[in-house]
């Protein structure tokens, strides 16, 4: 079974531009998740889509923003990029709202 | 709120060493606790999971213990090897959005 693939994997950005980050989940899984992971603040959640709807948003300016298609494939997208961006995103996928997550490789993103 | 806390590494230990990482936690009701590693440059992968009370989860030759009483959720391994050289996050899962709660994650350095 293959696992939470996430495109691309290195992003490198400049100051204002903007990014699209994608996620496949597990098949069969319904629900996907975003986590941001800097050195200075650990893992943060950003949000949780389940049956494209939003159910859960973490602590983050609206430069961040995602979406869910209807095969549950996931985009999150960042606009107005700055330096504090730069990061570790990752992708986690679950089958329904109670179950474990697993989590992709991550996409690495550089804003200079 | 809920919270999760980890010994503060790096945990540097010799191969064949037995290995702890603490990990306590503050939630109200009945989390699921997690145990995950990251590998460098890689994703965050599910090393074992426990549910309930005394549950017992276990892999690799890791194991941790649920003990309610004292609010934990001590990772350990009887002989650790340079392969195991990772971060390691505890997590739980609770409320009513199942949403994962993260410590600040234990970098571990087995020297051979």
């Amino acid at each position: 079974k293959a696992g939470v693939t996430q495109t691309p994997r290195y992003l490198i950005k400049t100051r204002g531009q903007q990014v699209t980050l994608s996620c496949s989940p597990i098949s069969g899984h319904r629900s996907v998740s975003w986590y941001q992971q800097t050195p200075g603040q650990g893992l943060q959640f950003l949000f949780e889509y389940f049956s494209e709807t939003q159910r859960n948003k973490g602590n983050f300016p609206g430069r961040f923003s995602g979406r869910q298609f209807s095969n549950s494939r996931s985009e999150m997208n960042v606009s107005t990029l700055e330096l504090g961006d730069s990061a570790l995103y990752l992708c986690a996928s679950q089958r329904g709202l109670t179950d474990t997550q697993y989590f992709g490789p991550g996409t690495r993103l550089t804003v200079l | 709120g809920d919270s999760v806390t980890q010994m503060e590494g790096p945990v540097t230990l010799s191969e064949e060493a037995f290995l702890t990482i603490n990990c306590t936690y503050t939630a109200t009701g009945y989390p699921s606790l997690f145990w995950y590693v990251q590998y460098p440059g890689e994703g965050l992968q599910l090393l074992l999971k426990a549910t309930k009370a005394d549950d017992k989860g276990s892999n690799k030759g890791f194991e941790a213990t649920y003990r309610k009483e004292t609010t934990s959720f001590h990772l350990e391994k009887g002989s650790v090897q340079v392969s195991d050289s990772a971060v390691y996050f505890c997590a739980l899962s609770s409320g009513s959005n199942y949403q994962l709660i993260w410590g600040a994650g234990t970098k571990l350095i087995i020297k051979p």
